[in-house]
C-alpha cells in the first residue's frame, strides 16, 4: 500500500524558514516524480513543486521560486521541501503527492499523504 | 500564465447528472486531470488523461476536453459525492502544473 507522511510543519515567525520532510513507502520510491501541493485555509489547490525520480528535472510555481527548494533523497525513501524567507501567505496545509505512474510532466498526481500545517504568524 | 477556470458551485438532485465545467486556452490540447476533495481530507483522483479512470472510482464518474473546455460528469448522483472539485493540466509553456479554480458540488 502506498503511503505518503509528511511532518515537519508548525508555526514560524515571517522570515523565517521551515524544513518539510515527506516519508515514502509501499513503492519503489526512486521511480516516480515527487510533488509538493498546498492550500490555504478556505482556499483551493496550488501547485509548489515537482522533482523528477533522479532529481534531473525541478520546477517550482512562480510564488515560491527563489525561496523554496525541493529535493529528494531515494536512498531514505524520503521528499523534502526547504522553505525560507516565509511569508503570511505561505501558510497553508501542504501535501506530498506522488505521480500516478511513471510518466511524463503531464502526469496525474494518483497518491497524496494527508498534509501538514504550515503557519506563518508573528 | 495559464489559467483554468472552474464555476465556484454546482447543485444537483440525488439521482441526477452534475456537470463540472474547466475552461482553458485551448484545452482540449492538453491532458486533463480531475480530483475529488472532501472537507479535511487529501484530495483523490477521480478521472486522468481526460477520460480514464483509477481502480475504485465509480463508473458514474466521466470526463470529455475539447476546444476550451473541460467537462467532468457525475451521473446519478449521490449524497456521498458532495464535494470540491479540481482540474489539472500541466503547462509546458511555463512548465508549470496548474490547478482550476475548484468546483462545491452541493447535493440537494
Amino acid at each position: 500500500e502506498v503511503q505518503l507522511v509528511e511532518s515537519g510543519g508548525g508555526l514560524v515567525k515571517p522570515g523565517g524558514s521551515l524544513r518539510l520532510s515527506c516519508a515514502a513507502s509501499g513503492f519503489t520510491f526512486s521511480s516516480y516524480s515527487m510533488n509538493w501541493v498546498r492550500q490555504a485555509p478556505g482556499k483551493g489547490l496550488e501547485w509548489v513543486s515537482s522533482i523528477s525520480s533522479s532529481s534531473s528535472y525541478i520546477y517550482y510555481a512562480d510564488s515560491v521560486k527563489g525561496r523554496f527548494t525541493i529535493s529528494r533523497d531515494n536512498a531514505k525513501n524520503s521528499l523534502y521541501l526547504q522553505m525560507n524567507s516565509l511569508r503570511a501567505e505561505d501558510t497553508a496545509v501542504y501535501y506530498c503527492a506522488r505521480d500516478f505512474m511513471p510518466c511524463s510532466t503531464s502526469c496525474p498526481l494518483g497518491y497524496w499523504g494527508q498534509g501538514t500545517l504550515v503557519t506563518v504568524s508573528s | 500564465s495559464y489559467v483554468l477556470t472552474q464555476p465556484p458551485s454546482v447543485s444537483v438532485a440525488p439521482g441526477k447528472t452534475a456537470r463540472i465545467t474547466c475552461g482553458g486556452n485551448n484545452i482540449g490540447s492538453k491532458s486533463v486531470h480531475w480530483y475529488q476533495q472532501k472537507p479535511g481530507q487529501a484530495p483523490v483522483l477521480v478521472i486522468y488523461y481526460d477520460s480514464d479512470r483509477p481502480s475504485g472510482i465509480p463508473e458514474r464518474f466521466s470526463g470529455s476536453n475539447s476546444g476550451n473546455t473541460a467537462t467532468l460528469t457525475i451521473s446519478r448522483v449521490e449524497a456521498g459525492d458532495e464535494a470540491d472539485y479540481y482540474c489539472q493540466v500541466w503547462d509546458s509553456s511555463s512548465d508549470h502544473r496548474v490547478f482550476g479554480t475548484g468546483t462545491k458540488v452541493t447535493v440537494l
